[in-house]
């Protein structure tokens, strides 16, 4: 069975500082991986994938993540953060198509 | 940009009484979802549908709850006889077709209450 942890519920950063948010999953094939973001009142809205390919995945907004097989990771990154990047973040992780399942999410909270 | 929409935003009903959360899918998906996430805790799946019917479902949506697409438009979730712990946030999804070069696009989200 499919699995995603997020190690954090909240991540505090200062405005301008690298961002980093850990996902590490568990799948019995090879998966596909997103990361998604929730601001307040608002939908889940797609960051980043991972299906095949190059293993460095960017995304909108100056987010990439990269995929490390040998870690099970899917790490979410940002060299600077922005006031506005303050949001509740998902791991999730699909064994092909249809069905996510999602991490327990991280809240980023960026200050000035 | 076309998008998903999800009615009631906010949803109080009593315990044992029936509820239909209501999405707009974007035109042209042809894959629909609902998932839930119960207050701090994980986004979870319930159900996923196409051509008229239920592909998937989770061990979560028992017999308490259904789906349907009853006029080509608009995908339902109906719990008939709700219970406390059916309070959650209650997400709709729909994509094109799944693949490498899709995504699932959410609506809003429904917060359900059940008092």
């Amino acid at each position: 069975a499919q699995s995603v942890t997020q190690l954090g519920s909240h991540v505090s950063v200062s405005e301008g500082a690298l961002v980093l948010l850990r996902c590490n999953y568990s799948s019995s094939v090879p998966p596909y991986l997103f990361w998604y973001v929730q601001y307040p009142n608002q939908g889940l809205q797609l960051l980043l994938k991972y299906t095949t390919g190059a293993t460095l995945v960017k995304g909108i907004n100056g987010f990439e993540a990269e995929f490390k097989k040998s870690e099970t990771s899917f790490h979410l990154t940002k060299p600077s953060a922005h006031m506005s990047d303050a949001a509740e973040y998902f791991c999730a992780v699909s064994e092909g198509f249809q069905k996510l399942v999602f991490g327990t999410g991280t809240r980023l909270l960026v200050s000035p | 940009e076309p998008e998903v929409t999800q009615t009631p935003s906010h949803q109080v009903t009593q315990m044992g009484q029936e509820v239909i959360l209501r999405c707009v899918p974007i035109s042209n998906h042809l894959y629909f979802y609902w998932y839930r996430q119960i207050l701090g805790q994980k986004v979870e799946f319930l159900v996923s549908f196409y051509n008229n019917e239920i592909s998937e479902k989770s061990e979560i949506f028992d017999d308490q709850f259904s789906v349907e697409r009853p006029d080509g438009s608009n995908f339902t979730l109906k719990i008939r006889s709700t219970k406390l712990e059916d309070s959650a946030m209650y997400f709709c999804a729909s994509e094109q077709v799944p693949g490498m070069n899709t995504e699932a696009f959410f609506g809003q989200g429904t917060r359900l209450t059940v008092v």
